[in-house]
């Protein structure tokens, strides 16, 4: 069973990066045709996309936070990372990573099957 | 990129039967047969209950069904139960240059 966990600081400051990791068990991150996602929920808000990799490395963006948004993968230690740099308090959200695609279908169309539980990041002085 | 439109809430008794619309445009919901369904409770993540517009995962109730009509999605909730309460979210597939978008949320109540 593909399990999903993210990991970094709760708290950044304004005008600072944003930094989380999430950690894939249960399977590696090479195999399949999936796409690794990073989705955010503002607190009381909808979820929204952030943007996805490929286990070679390439990455597509949401294009609404394109400038800022920085995603990468370490195959090694079966992670993929979010930098999100310049942040403001309308950065502030719980983070979900997810693995979009499944074993009979390739990925990358928003069928994300496995979440991380979310981890809660604040941006505040 | 902009969010696909749903109704903010829902509702409907036990046993009744509820949909939700999913509106978008003809170069997401209306181009592809990419449409994704999330149910999510409070405080947890979300939870895959339809992929590719009307095809179930592994474990989710026959309860659950989508469909799709030009632009529009829908998700149709039947025999409605206390659990099904929650949020859901629909998505799509938008293209190579948009690639994923998301729906505002539904919050559904079981009366």
């Amino acid at each position: 069973q593909v399990q999903l966990q993210e990991s970094g600081p709760g708290l950044v400051k304004p005008s600072q990066t944003l930094s989380l990791t999430c950690t894939v068990a249960g399977g590696s991150i090479s195999s399949g045709d999936y796409y690794w996602s990073w989705i955010r929920q503002p607190p009381g808000k909808g979820l929204e996309w952030i943007g996805y990799i490929y286990y070679s490395g390439s990455t597509y963006y949401n294009p609404s936070l394109k400038s800022r948004v920085s995603i990468s993968v370490d195959t090694s230690q079966n992670q993929f990372s979010l930098k999100l740099n310049s942040v403001t308090a309308a950065d502030t959200a719980v983070y979900y990573c997810a693995r979009d695609g499944d074993d009979d279908d390739s990925g990358g169309y928003g069928r994300m099957g496995y979440w991380g539980q979310g981890t809660r990041v604040t941006v505040s002085s | 990129q902009s969010a696909l439109t749903q109704p903010p809430s829902a509702s409907g008794s036990p046993g009744q039967s509820v949909t939700i619309s999913c509106t978008g445009t003809s170069s997401d919901v209306g181009a592809y047969n990419y449409v994704s369904w999330y149910q999510q409770h409070p405080g947890k993540a979300p939870q895959l209950m339809i992929y590719e517009v009307n095809k179930r995962p592994s474990g989710v109730p026959d309860r659950f069904s989508g469909s799709k009509s030009g632009n529009t999605a829908s998700l149709t909730v039947s025999g409605l139960q206390a659990e099904d309460e929650a949020d859901y979210y629909c998505t799509s597939y938008a293209g190579s240059s948009n690639l994923v978008v998301f729906g505002g949320g539904t919050k559904l109540t079981v009366l």
